[in-house]
């Protein structure tokens, strides 16, 4: 019963450095999400897909890309790190739209750029 | 601007105590208020979804208040365990427009629990 699991949990960038993020869920949800979570702050959606080869831009998309090739994988990519990016990603999921339903989150990725 | 926010930013309790988590939101127009648990280097989890007509919502020992004429709601933890140490975010869904629109979310910025032995 994995749920929404994410890879890697931790990474260390130095500045100008790409990464990928992988979002896995075995739920058969359509919608995805990614945030973003800074000391306080409330977390900030970056982007998020409305299912299969869709994707839309939440609150702070600037230095991100995004891609859903699988229903069940949702991946964000850095293409070059940045201090301000140093933060915790959340990869969430849903069912049907989120105004109406709960989102599972994965475990988070602990992300420094150096 | 849709802002949520939550009062104490931090609270310490001891073990076995009543709290109440504090949030007040400017969300329109508003769909529905959800609190979620967010243990220490974990995803939150959702503890309830209230919508505008429900006032009251519990979950075990978690219990949500909502008066959407002042724009308030409150978690009451009774009998706190070790357990709940945690952070508590208050998360208010902005009216959907319908189509294939996600459902704006806001989160608060949590409120950090410690309960002490």
């Amino acid at each position: 019963n994995a749920g929404v699991t994410q890879t890697p949990k931790f990474r260390v960038l130095k500045t100008g450095q790409s990464m990928t993020l992988l979002c896995a869920q075995d739920m058969n949800h359509e919608y995805m999400y990614w945030y973003r979570q800074d000391p306080g702050m409330g977390l900030r959606l970056i982007h998020y897909s409305v299912g299969e080869g869709t994707t839309a831009k939440g609150e702070v998309p600037d230095g991100y890309n995004v891609s859903r090739l699988k229903k069940q994988n949702f991946l964000l990519g850095l293409e070059s790190a940045a201090p301000s990016q140093t933060s915790v990603y959340f990869c969430a999921s849903s069912y049907s739209p989120v105004a109406k339903n709960i989102q599972y989150f994965g475990a988070g990725t602990r992300l420094s750029v150096l | 601007k849709n802002q949520v926010e939550q009062s104490p930013q931090s609270l310490i309790i001891l073990e076995g105590k009543n709290c109440t988590l504090q949030c007040n939101y400017t969300v329109s127009p508003f769909s529905n208020l959800r609190w979620y648990k967010q243990d220490t280097g974990r995803g939150p989890v959702s503890l309830t979804i209230m919508t505008f007509s429900e006032n009251t919502k519990s979950n075990g020992r978690y219990t949500a208040t909502l008066d959407a004429d002042t724009k308030q709601s409150s978690l009451h933890i009774t009998a706190s365990q070790l357990s709940d140490s945690a952070s508590y975010i208050c998360v208010v869904s902005a009216g959907d427009a319908g189509g294939t629109s996600y459902g704006k979310l806001t989160f608060g910025q949590g409120t950090i629990l410690t309960v002490h032995p």
